[in-house]
């Protein structure tokens, strides 16, 4: 089964740093971007970041750029969000997600991104 | 950066009912669009991408269509189980990316 499951959010105080990590698992995981999506409570969604193949692309919301990192492990099928600075406005459930730019299947060739595989989440809340 | 604007913000609607969700991009994405159902609790579940093309094991009483600024994600009869928050995205990734989701749509059922 395709599937990718995140892990690692907790409670931080504001400043501080906390790693995420998305497992991959079901697909050839150094085929694909993938991407982190947040969704704060009771809010909407907002795409964070997103990370090629071979990591030499990295792309980041203005919001959080200089205080978070993406970076993959292709050896072990992992996803990292690297977060520091960690401000009250970054609370929120993030997703992480397989993104389809530029990959081929059998039948379609996807040019833009196309967040297909998500996993169920995981909490992140920054509070004193 | 790209905005994305929705109509409406919420509906409520009868099971079997025709329903329709309007997106707009503030400049034109082509066909970069992609609509999302998100139930409470739950990650987003991908319906339509480019603008058109239905998901791998989506219903076909979802379908979407647009181009350039201005799109529709419709629901040709309503179930119970669509009772649900979508949400519309661009992914038009030149430059720079944003991929702003639109504010999304509650659809309730009556």
């Amino acid at each position: 089964e395709v599937q990718v499951m995140e892990s690692g959010g907790d409670l931080v105080q504001p400043g501080g740093s906390l790693r995420l990590s998305c497992a991959a698992s079901g697909f050839t995981f150094n085929n694909f971007w993938m991407t982190w999506v947040r969704q704060a409570p009771g809010k909407g969604l907002e795409w964070v970041a997103n990370i090629n193949q071979d990591e030499s692309e990295k792309n980041y919301v203005d919001s959080v750029k200089g205080r978070f990192t993406l970076s993959r492990d292709n050896a072990k099928n992992l996803l990292y969000l690297q977060m520091n600075d960690l401000r009250a406005e970054d609370t929120a459930v993030y997703y992480c997600a397989r993104d389809l730019r530029g990959y081929c299947s059998t039948t379609t060739c996807y040019t833009g991104d196309v967040f297909d595989v998500w996993g169920h989440g995981t909490m992140v809340t920054v509070s004193s | 950066d790209i905005q994305m604007t929705q109509s409406p913000s919420s509906l409520s609607a009868s099971v079997g009912d025709r329903v329709t969700i309007i997106c707009r991009a503030s400049q034109s994405i082509s066909s970069y669009l992609n609509w999302f159902q998100q139930k409470p609790g739950k990650a987003p579940r991908l319906l339509i991408y480019a603008a058109s093309t239905l998901q791998s094991g989506v219903p076909s009483r979802f379908s979407g269509s647009g181009f350039g600024t201005d799109f529709a994600l419709t629901i040709s009869t309503l179930k119970p189980e669509d009772s649900a928050t979508y949400y519309c995205q661009h992914s038009y990734n030149k430059p720079p990316p944003g991929f702003t989701f639109g504010p999304g749509t509650k659809v309730d059922i009556k």
